[in-house]
């Protein structure tokens, strides 16, 4: 069985723009959530979506966004980038949700300057 | 808000000995707690899971324990490998589809050969 797959596996931007972050999940899976990984602030959750639905979110501002495809896939945008949004960003695909065990990709590495 | 900490940040360990990670959380309601290993350039991946109807688990060298009155919960890992070294992160949710999951700030485990 295929693992998490992220696209892409590193990302370079500036300042003020914005970004699209790619995920597609384990066959089957039917929840993706998101999650920031920086040194300072360890892992952090930004959303969860299930069958096309967010059903959770994070204490992160508007410009973190996030959507999910019927195919499960889920895609996160950035906008307005700022230099502390950059990070390793890990996206995890399970059966039910975040209640049951998660399978991550191998995050994108997002890098603002 | 919620809170998970875990000590210790890090650990240094002769291989053969054992090597405790604890965490403790501050919601109540919480009643589902994971484990997860990270090894460099890789996303975390599930090592062990305890459900709140459960004291302790064991899978092979690895041993989870889990104490609702205190709101403590513990990895224990015996007999060490240097494969072990890793940086591991507990975590706890409601254990609901509807929750979010918080993470400790993880702990790096160094096995000497």
């Amino acid at each position: 069985k295929a693992g998490v797959t992220q696209t892409p596996r590193y990302l370079i931007k500036t300042r003020g723009q914005q970004v699209t972050l790619s995920c597609s999940p384990i066959s089957g899976h039917r929840s993706v959530s998101w999650y920031q990984q920086t040194p300072g602030q360890g892992l952090q959750f930004l959303f969860e979506y299930f069958s096309e639905t967010q059903r959770n979110k994070g204490n992160f501002p508007g410009r973190f966004s996030g959507r999910q495809f019927s195919n499960s896939r889920s895609e996160m945008n950035v906008s307005t980038l700022e230099l502390g949004d950059s990070a390793l960003y890990l996206c995890a695909s399970s059966m039910t949700g975040v209640n049951s065990p998660l399978h991550f990709g191998n995050g994108t590495r997002l890098t603002v300057t | 808000g919620e809170n998970v900490e875990q000590h210790p940040s890090t650990l240094s360990v002769q291989e053969g000995d054992s090597a405790v990670i604890k965490c403790t959380y501050s919601d109540s309601a919480s009643n589902y707690f994971p484990w997860y290993k990270q090894e460099l350039g890789k996303g975390p991946q599930l090592i062990i899971d305890i459900r709140s109807n459960v004291g302790e688990k064991k899978d092979q060298r690895i041993a989870v324990t889990l104490n609702k009155t205190a709101k403590h919960f513990s990895l224990h890992i015996t007999e060490t490998q240097p494969e072990d070294s890793a940086v591991y992160f507990c975590a706890a949710s409601r254990g609901t589809s509807y929750d979010k999951v918080i993470f400790g700030p993880g702990t790096s485990l160094s096995v000497i050969p």
